[in-house]
């Protein structure tokens, strides 16, 4: 079990240009969140996601944030066009239930300069 | 609106000793409450939980008290040792077909030799 994944580990853009993050789950969760950290705000809750489908996405700060899961073992978070405020550790988290809590995953690093 | 607050944003404790860290919350909805504990450029790793009808739950070294009436939770780490040091998040869900966990800021726990 490798875990949940993410990748980039860490992005440096430039600001107005798209930013593509992506998770793949751990196999057999049925939930997907994502979830973004600032020293502000502490750890928000952007979106989930069960059985592929989205559920919440009222975390989403605002129309330039999109996410998207086409099939059970990947899901992206999309940012188009980026702003220097959306910096910020971004994690992937998937889970079986809520019984068992949630597996994170490493985080991505973005800076938007 | 914070619903998980955690009032503490650092503690320092000597080796060997308790850490208490705590956490209150808002919304009476809450049924379920969780720590995780994160590492610097980790993602958080889910540590102990406890329901809503359960006033304690151990776990090893790990205690989480719950005071449902003052709608308050801590987790006491005893002894503690300097690989408990990392940032201890409090997060909470509501029943009623809500799986989204609500964290708190976090406690940045430091365990000095």
């Amino acid at each position: 079990d490798a875990g949940v994944i993410q990748s980039p580990r860490h992005e440096v853009t430039e600001m107005g240009q798209e930013v593509t993050l992506r998770c793949k789950p751990i196999s057999g969760h049925d939930y997907l969140f994502w979830y973004r950290q600032t020293m502000m705000r502490g750890l928000e809750l952007l979106i989930y996601f069960n059985n592929n489908v989205p559920i919440d996405d009222s975390g989403m700060p605002e129309d330039r944030f999109s996410a998207k899961m086409p099939n059970a073992s990947f899901s992206t978070l999309k940012i188009q066009p980026s702003e220097p405020r959306d910096s910020a550790v971004y994690f992937c988290a998937s889970s079986r239930d809520r019984d068992y809590g949630y597996t994170f995953g490493s985080g991505t690093r973005l800076t938007v300069v | 609106d914070q619903q998980v607050k955690q009032n503490s944003p650092s503690l320092s404790v000597q080796e060997g000793r308790i850490s208490i860290l705590n956490c209150d919350y808002t919304n009476s909805m809450f049924d379920y409450f969780l720590w995780y504990k994160k590492y610097p450029a980790e993602g958080p790793t889910f540590l102990i939980s406890i329901s809503s009808i359960k006033d304690k739950n151990e776990d090893g070294r790990f205690t989480v008290f719950l005071n449902k009436s003052a709608k308050h939770l801590s987790l006491h780490i005893v002894p503690s040792q300097p690989g408990d040091s990392a940032v201890y998040f409090c997060a909470a869900s509501a029943m009623g077909g809500s799986e989204k966990l609500v964290f708190g800021k976090g406690t940045k726990l430091t365990v000095n030799p």
